[in-house]
């Protein structure tokens, strides 16, 4: 599977401020993701980063707070906006391995991020 | 779009032991199934997955099942270890459909595995 980096690893914050998380990858991979992991919850898809085109988004998550960047197929960034106490959560990317048809994701180490 | 429920929420077994946890899904399109494994701190884990043209795989001791007419999967995992102690998440996707790699997680499952 490929080697899945993110920087930084867990960061605090103070409201209104923003952080960029980036997730780099060893390998060329097509489908790069971002997920959010609040405390103690489970995995909920924030938006798929498409190399060459648009973030989708899912149902509650906008653009205007979780910019995303996908300059190559190694490499996308997230961005959580004029953060709130509520963005304190862990956020991975994952990477869908290539050659596969069925959707085998693989996870990044995280970012936990605290917002006071 | 795709919903995940995952029983039970804790789990806690004798060193020895074997456990189930159980998913069921509500998107009948959904053709992928995998498991993963969380420690505390860490990254989930991949550690088994089922597609839907089969009805069960194994993997030493866990193993993982499926019924596509009930909609739901069940991870066995035997003879419990205490490293086995972690969360334990099942998921689902379309794979190959307009969802690309879109995985819907269940709300996991706390194992505790008691030496």
């Amino acid at each position: 599977s490929a080697v899945i980096s993110q920087k930084p690893s867990r960061d605090i914050c103070q409201r209104g401020t923003s952080l960029t998380i980036q997730c780099q990858v060893d390998s060329q991979v097509t489908m790069m993701f971002w997920y959010r992991q609040q405390p103690g919850q489970s995995l909920t898809l924030i938006a798929t980063a498409n190399q060459g085109s648009e973030a989708t988004y899912e149902s509650g998550f906008v653009i205007d707070k979780f910019p995303i960047s996908r300059p190559n197929l190694t490499f996308s960034t997230l961005t959580v906006s004029n953060m709130s106490p509520e963005d304190s959560s862990i956020y991975l990317c994952s990477v869908e391995s290539q050659g596969s048809s069925y959707n085998e994701q693989f996870f990044g180490p995280g970012t936990r991020l605290t917002v006071l | 779009g795709e919903n995940v429920e995952q029983h039970p929420s804790t789990l806690s077994v004798q060193e020895g032991d074997s456990a189930v946890i159980k998913c069921t899904y509500s998107d009948s399109a959904s053709n992928y199934f995998p498991w993963y494994k969380q420690e505390l701190g860490k990254r989930p884990q991949l550690i088994i997955d089922i597609r839907s043209n089969v009805g069960e795989k194994k993997d030493q001791r866990i193993a993982v099942t499926l019924n596509k007419t009930a909609k739901h999967f069940s991870l066995h995992i035997t003879e419990t270890q205490p490293e086995d102690s972690a969360v334990y998440f099942c998921a689902a996707s379309n794979a190959g459909g307009t969802s690309y790699g879109k995985l819907t997680f269940g709300q996991g499952t706390i194992l505790t595995v008691h030496p």
